[in-house]
């Protein structure tokens, strides 16, 4: 079955420091991946997506992600983080089965300390 | 500015108490979706619409109907049936729903809760 593990509940680090959120799938073919965020009381941004292709990939907002399938990971990279980036963010991945459809891990909680 | 407006922002259900929650956008997206968000977890998806007077369930849609009379608009109703319905309800939608290489459009949400 399909699935999506973010390990980290929650992650603080410093402005200016670099950030890795991990995030790891289950799918059995080749999977569309995704990366989310979302401010507090808000909806979802998508940041970056992974199809096919250069494995690793540049988003908005500064952030990439690496798409590993030997260690069926998609980790979120940032060199450098900034006061405006303490959000929720969330890894899905897709699939069909009769439609386009997501699977959205638990989120990981990113604070930034001044 | 085109995009996804819901609403209310906050609503509150009584006891055997319909409620409708509304998702309007102005994007001309065929593709509509719900979903769920409860604390520590991920969204679920609760229904879902490529087309007009056409829509399918989710993989939580117990306690849950929608509709989709016009192109730009997908209302949710969160019936009595729905034992906890207190949650966060985002509403998307997305070109054609067709494919991944669509990006999904988000709302900015409606949080239930029951009095």
């Amino acid at each position: 079955a399909q699935s999506v593990t973010q390990p980290d509940i929650h992650i603080t680090v410093s402005e200016g420091a670099s950030l890795e959120l991990r995030c790891n799938y289950s799918y059995g073919a080749t999977p569309y991946l995704f990366w989310y965020v979302q401010s507090p009381g808000q909806g979802l941004q998508l940041l970056l997506k992974y199809f096919s292709g250069d494995t690793l990939v540049q988003g908005i907002k500064g952030f990439e992600a690496e798409f590993k399938r030997s260690q069926s990971s998609f980790n979120l990279r940032k060199p450098s983080v900034h006061w405006s980036d303490a959000a929720e963010y969330f890894c899905a991945v897709g699939f069909t089965s009769g439609t386009y459809k997501y699977i959205f891990g638990t989120g990981t909680r990113l604070k930034v300390l001044a | 500015d085109g995009g996804i407006t819901q609403s209310p922002k906050y609503l509150f259900r009584k006891e055997g108490q319909n409620v409708t929650l509304s998702c309007e956008q102005n994007l001309n997206h065929d593709a509509m979706y719900w979903y769920r968000q409860d604390p520590g977890q991920g969204l679920r998806l609760i229904y879902y619409s490529q087309i007009v007077n056409d829509f399918q369930k989710g993989d939580i849609a117990e306690g849950y109907s929608v509709s989709r009379e016009k192109k730009e608009s997908f209302p949710l109703t969160v019936t009595s049936a729905q034992k906890n319905p207190t949650a966060f309800y985002l509403c998307a939608s997305s070109p054609s729903g067709g494919t991944f290489q669509e990006t999904q459009y988000f709302g900015p949400g409606t949080r239930l809760l029951v009095l």
